[in-house]
């Protein structure tokens, strides 16, 4: 069965520094994956997707994410990381219209 | 701002009620999408409608039924509510329905006591 797994649960980094956030998924054909990002209280912004073609897929607010066929994974990056970017973050999988979420990332950005 | 509106933002009702739950598309996607996220489910697809037509189920309880009406948006009703129905429900749509973006709206936090 198609799954997405985040294995970190919550991840603190400091202000300026660089951060990856793992995500690993099952799926039988080509996946099309996405991050979303979502604030206390609110909903689920997009961060960026990847549906075919280059394997490196920028972002807003400076994020990018690199599909790795081999390695089954889709991780997140952002080189400086800013207070705001705290938040909760969810790698996806479409399968056939309909998005499996893993169990979410939750950053803690110390000053 | 998606452009996807959820109302109400927030529910409280008690166990045995129903309720329901509005969403409004982003203009021009015809495709919607009900999600809830639970504490201990995360983050679940419901049901997609699409133009109107139910297209896909996901672990929709049989309490729970949705429809979509002919100006696109769309009504999540919750039945015969039990505590473990708690959770924030989201809406999101897309212009077709197919390998697409689902954009999301701000949800509606149902709290049943």
């Amino acid at each position: 069965a198609q799954s997405v797994t985040q294995p970190d649960i919550h991840i603190t980094v400091s202000e300026g520094a660089s951060l990856e956030l793992r995500c690993n998924y099952s799926y039988g054909a080509t996946p099309y994956l996405f991050w979303y990002v979502q604030s206390p209280g609110q909903g689920l912004q997009l961060l960026l997707k990847y549906f075919s073609g280059d394997t490196l897929v920028q972002g807003i607010k400076g994020f990018e994410a690199e599909f790795k066929r081999s390695q089954s994974s889709f991780n997140l990056r952002k080189p400086s990381v800013h207070w705001s970017d705290a938040a909760e973050y969810f790698c996806a999988v479409d399968n056939t219209d309909k998005l499996i979420f893993g169990t979410g990332t939750r950053l803690q950005v110390f000053p | 701002d998606s452009g996807v509106t959820q109302t109400p933002k927030h529910l409280i009702t008690a166990t045995g009620q129903r309720v329901t739950l509005r969403c409004s598309p982003r203009s021009g996607d015809l495709s919607v999408y009900w999600y809830q996220q639970s504490l201990d489910q995360g983050l679940q697809f419901l049901i997609q409608y699409y133009n109107g037509e139910e297209r896909a189920k996901g672990n929709i309880l049989e309490r729970f039924s949705a429809q979509q009406f002919p100006d696109l948006h769309s009504e999540l009703n919750l039945s015969s509510l039990e505590l473990g129905d708690s959770a924030l429900y989201f809406c999101a749509s897309s212009r077709s329905g197919g390998v697409e973006t689902q954009y999301f709206g701000p949800g509606t936090r149902l709290l049943v006591l």
